[in-house]
């Protein structure tokens, strides 16, 4: 069984700095993970998806890193803003089960 | 992207009473999925919902009180039965395009 975990379960940093959140999983034999970011009371807004065959992606001041073997994923969140402020989630899909296993969250501050 | 609605947004119910929840997909999609969020927790899987087809439950989860339906390719309803207090939650609809999983807005339910 898919177990995910994300660490640290919350993070506070000053505007500016650069941050990696963490992500490990126990099954290796993925398809994908993604990342995903979630307001207070709001649903999930995806993030980045990396497919199994790659090792990282990009969109603007994120970056997601996957290493299959080692079961992890991280976050790269560069030059942080306010704005940035949400509860961060990884889910790994897993073929086995053909179905999303979602992480615990790590719950962003970024303060000014 | 596709794009989800969902409706109610939010609702308020009295134990005993059930809930039926709508998923708007702007697109036709095979698989639908509904989680569950409960408060501070992060996201489990309900159950998925193909069209013309019994939707297929994860464990502890059971059709007689989360019965689902999916008349077509770009709508879904579940249904919160006789509820109780520990069934207040968000719930979210969710479909996968290219194997990326994209989520509504979800709905906010309490039950006193």
């Amino acid at each position: 069984k898919q177990e995910v975990t994300q660490i640290p379960a919350a993070l506070s940093v000053p505007e500016g700095e650069n941050l990696v959140l963490n992500c490990s999983f126990t099954d290796s034999a993925i398809y994908n993970l993604q990342w995903f970011r979630q307001d207070p009371g709001k649903g999930l807004t995806s993030l980045l998806l990396i497919q199994s065959s790659q090792r990282e992606q990009t969109s603007g001041r994120l970056n997601a890193s996957l290493d299959k073997s080692s079961g992890r994923s991280t976050l790269y969140i560069a030059a942080s803003q306010p704005g940035d402020s949400a509860t961060y989630l990884c889910a790994a899909y897993t073929g086995t089960a053909s179905k999303l296993t979602f992480g615990t969250g790590t719950r962003l501050q970024v303060t000014l | 992207s596709a794009v989800i609605s969902q409706k109610p947004s939010r609702d308020i119910c009295q134990r005993g009473t059930s809930l039926t929840i709508q998923c708007q997909v702007d697109s036709q999609v095979t698989m639908m999925f509904w989680y569950r969020q409960q408060p501070g927790q992060s996201l489990t899987l309900i159950a998925t919902a193909n069209q013309g087809s019994e939707a297929t439950y994860e464990s502890g989860f059971v059709i007689d009180k989360f019965p689902i339906s999916r008349p077509n390719l770009t709508f879904s309803t579940l249904t919160v039965s006789n509820m109780s207090p520990e069934d207040s939650s968000i719930y979210l609809c969710s479909v996968a395009e290219r194997g990326e999983q994209y989520f509504g807005p979800g709905t906010r339910l309490t039950v006193t």
